[in-house]
């Protein structure tokens, strides 16, 4: 069963500290791995974007890394701010011959307190 | 400036009751779709629609109908309301199926 699971499900960390995400999935065949941030009240925005073939990408202080072999996922978030506040969700799109759907993990919230 | 809208925000409503949901886009996209997230965080699609045409149409009851009259509009109709249809419910454009989604502010919907 095509599924993604986020953990911690919530976080609490100081302005300043770096945090890391983990996503673990089991989607197949797999096609990509995005991680969106959905600030609350408002719709997820796309942070990210991996294929199979990249391990790390960097979008400002966040770092996307992915492990095709362990089917793992991290986002690190470096030097928080507070508004870094927001669930961060991982989001796997089976491949596009077997369907193309994607598949949602439950999220991760964040907050960061001053 | 709004990239994807959706109106109204918030929907308050009794049970039974019949209610639709607009989303516009202006960003030009072929794709758009419904997006159910519940009181989990859970996003769940529901629907989406390529060029007018449907091309996804999960488990959803069939009192809820989308409606596209362009590529730029995507409305969700939702008849005989229930309790566990409270939720938010997500608007989303792309410019292909295989392109980055861009979700609207999503509209909050509570039936009492």
């Amino acid at each position: 069963k095509n599924q993604v699971e986020q953990s911690p499900q919530s976080l609490i960390i100081l302005e300043g500290k770096n945090c890391t995400l983990q996503c673990n999935y089991t989607v197949s065949p797999f096609s990509n791995l995005r991680w969106y941030k959905q600030d609350t009240g408002r719709g997820p925005v796309s942070l990210t974007i991996m294929t199979f073939s990249e391990n790390t990408k960097s979008n400002g202080r966040y770092t996307a890394t992915l492990d095709a072999d362990t089917k793992q996922s991290s986002l690190h978030i470096t030097a928080s701010q507070l508004s870094d506040s927001a669930s961060y969700i991982c989001v796997v799109r089976v491949f596009y011959n077997q369907g193309g759907k994607l598949i949602f993990g439950q999220g991760t919230e964040l907050s960061v307190k001053p | 400036d709004t990239a994807v809208s959706q109106t109204p925000k918030y929907l308050v409503t009794q049970m039974g009751n019949d209610k639709s949901i607009k989303c516009e886009q202006n960003l030009g996209h072929d794709t758009m779709y419904w997006y159910k997230q519940d009181s989990k965080k859970f996003l769940k699609i529901m629907f989406s629609y390529n060029n007018k045409e449907l091309i996804i149409n999960e488990t959803v009851p069939n009192r809820f109908s989308p409606k596209s009259p362009d590529k730029a509009h995507l409305n969700l109709h939702i008849n005989s309301l229930e309790l566990g249809d409270s939720a938010v419910y997500f608007c989303a454009s792309s410019q292909t199926v295989r392109e980055t989604q861009y979700f609207g502010p999503g509209t909050r919907l509570l039936v009492l």
